[in-house]
């Protein structure tokens, strides 16, 4: 069982459409990343959070400790936003590079 | 500020040689940590670098190894290489230290996509 579950794998959306994207993880965290992938690999860092809610943008991520959840939400959702959304986590007491990964969910928005 | 930069970009190799791969980080930035990803397993932790040291290691067998330099650069190495070894290699840099209220973001790099045959 992956320590870093992603729902859903694959999202289709129409512009415009909100988003969401969970995830969900088994043991105690310090920092939970949200990371992007465009095609060709280059991957950048929307989010790290360790509580409560960040915004930038478009984009808003939050997490609840005690559930062990966090999603990512897109508003607006335009083409440009199509790419891989990864979760990533530091465990409690794990180094700050030692991340694990979520399987990631492929999101496609149509014009 | 310049980002973190990764040579080479590609590479092909036969089974059983050898390579080097290299990460240069942000400037000022003392961590460094490796990943592979491919598409069977997704990211993985490789390893990660602090001033030099290794300060943590993933379930990779010893033919992985890496190393970092004084200038915070860092190199990773793959010996005997097996079509398995196939990936995109993602270093990934950040200041490595817990600030108060601050960040410990990751950068990462643009990947080396190795090819074994």
């Amino acid at each position: 069982k992956n320590e870093v579950e992603q729902s859903p794998q694959n999202l289709t959306a129409q512009e415009g459409e909100f988003i969401t994207i969970n995830c969900s993880y088994s043991v105690g965290i310090s920092a939970l990343h949200w990371l992007q992938q465009h095609p060709g690999g280059g991957i950048v860092s929307l989010f790290m959070l360790s509580s409560g809610k960040k915004k930038h943008g478009r984009l808003i991520a939050t997490i609840n400790i005690q559930e062990k959840h966090s999603s990512l939400h897109i508003t607006a959702s335009h083409p440009r936003d199509s790419a891989v959304y990864i979760c990533a986590v530091t465990y409690r007491g794990g180094s700050q590079g030692n991340l694990i990964f979520g399987k990631g969910t492929k999101l496609s928005v149509k014009p | 500020k310049a980002g973190v930069t990764q040579t080479p970009r590609y590479l092909i190799k036969t089974r059983g040689q050898q390579v080097t791969l290299s990460c240069s980080p942000i400037s000022g930035h003392r961590s460094v940590s490796w990943y592979q990803q491919t598409p069977g397993q997704g990211l993985q932790f490789l390893f990660e670098y602090f001033s030099e040291t290794q300060r943590n290691k993933g379930n990779f067998p010893g033919r992985f190894s890496g190393r970092q330099f004084s200038n915070s650069r860092s190199e990773m190495n793959v010996s005997t290489l097996e079509l398995g070894d196939s990936a995109l290699y993602l270093c990934a840099s950040s200041l490595g230290l817990i600030l108060a209220g601050g960040s410990n973001e990751q950068f990462f790099g643009p990947g080396t996509r190795l090819t074994v045959l």
